[in-house]
C-alpha cells in the first residue's frame, strides 16, 4: 500500500536555526498539508499546498515557516529561525482528487528545539 | 467547520466490540464523517468515512443516524493494537482539499 514516508524522523536543534522537515506524498496525490502536534496536545493544520501554491494557512503558519515542493516528489516544511515553541511532532499529509478521497499522513518528525 | 462531540476515554476489553459515538448536530447536507485514528508515537491513521450510509472496510463500520446528527464507530472485535485516540472529523465534501480540524477526541483502553 503506498504511503507517505517523512524525513528525519527526529531532529534536534539550537534556538534561531533553520530546520527543513522534508516529506514524500503519495505519488499520485495533489494536495499536500502539514499539521502540527506539541506534546500532548491536539494536532493542529499548519498549511495546505496545491497546484504549487499554498491554499490555505493557519495562524500558526506565519512568516517563519515557508513550504516548497522543489520538485515532482518531495515536499518541503521550512522554518527560518526556530524557537522553543516550535518543539513538536510535524505530520505530513497528502490526498488525492474527489470528494470520496481522505487524507493520508506521514510518520511525522520530531523536532526539539533546545 | 462543522464541531463534533466526543467523550474524552472510553473502555473496553479485547475481542469485544466496541461503540464509539459522535455528535454533530451542526452537519450540514455536504459534509462527510471522517474518523481517523493515533496510535501511541504515531501519525493519525485514516479509519472509515461516509455521508449518509452505512461504510463497512476492513478496520471498522461506521453507523450514521438517518438525520447526520450523529454516528458510531464500531470496531467489531477489539484487540490490544486498537488502543488509541479516536478522531470524528467533519469535512465539506465538494473538493479533496479540506483540512481536517482535529478535536480532542475519545482515548480507547482496551484491556486484556
Amino acid at each position: 500500500e503506498p504511503e507517505v514516508t517523512q524525513t528525519p524522523s527526529h531532529q534536534v536543534t539550537q534556538m534561531g536555526q533553520e530546520v527543513i522537515l522534508r516529506c514524500v506524498p503519495i505519488s499520485n496525490h495533489l494536495y499536500f498539508y502539514w499539521y502540527r502536534q506539541i506534546l500532548g496536545q491536539k494536532v493542529e493544520f499548519l498549511v495546505s499546498f496545491y497546484n504549487n501554491e499554498i491554499s490555505e494557512k493557519s495562524e500558526i503558519f506565519d512568516d517563519q515557516f515557508s513550504v516548497e515542493r522543489p520538485d515532482g516528489s518531495n515536499f518541503t516544511l521550512k522554518i527560518r529561525s526556530t524557537k522553543l515553541e516550535d518543539s513538536a511532532m510535524y505530520f505530513c499529509a497528502s490526498i488525492g482528487r474527489g470528494p470520496k478521497e481522505t487524507q493520508y499522513f506521514g510518520p511525522g518528525t520530531r523536532l526539539l528545539v533546545l | 467547520d462543522a464541531k463534533t462531540t466526543q467523550p474524552n476515554s472510553m473502555e473496553s476489553n479485547e475481542e469485544e466490540p466496541v461503540h464509539l459515538p459522535c455528535n454533530h448536530s451542526t452537519i450540514s447536507g455536504t459534509d462527510y464523517i471522517h474518523w481517523y485514528r493515533q496510535l501511541p508515537s504515531q501519525g493519525p491513521e485514516y479509519v472509515i468515512h461516509g455521508l449518509t450510509s452505512n461504510v463497512n472496510n476492513r478496520m471498522a463500520s461506521l453507523a450514521i443516524a438517518e438525520d447526520r446528527k450523529s454516528s458510531t464507530l464500531i470496531l467489531h472485535r477489539a484487540t490490544l493494537r486498537d488502543a488509541a485516540v479516536y478522531y470524528c472529523i467533519l469535512t465539506l465534501g465538494i473538493q479533496g482539499a479540506q483540512k481536517l480540524v482535529f478535536g480532542q477526541g475519545t482515548r480507547l483502553t482496551i484491556n486484556p
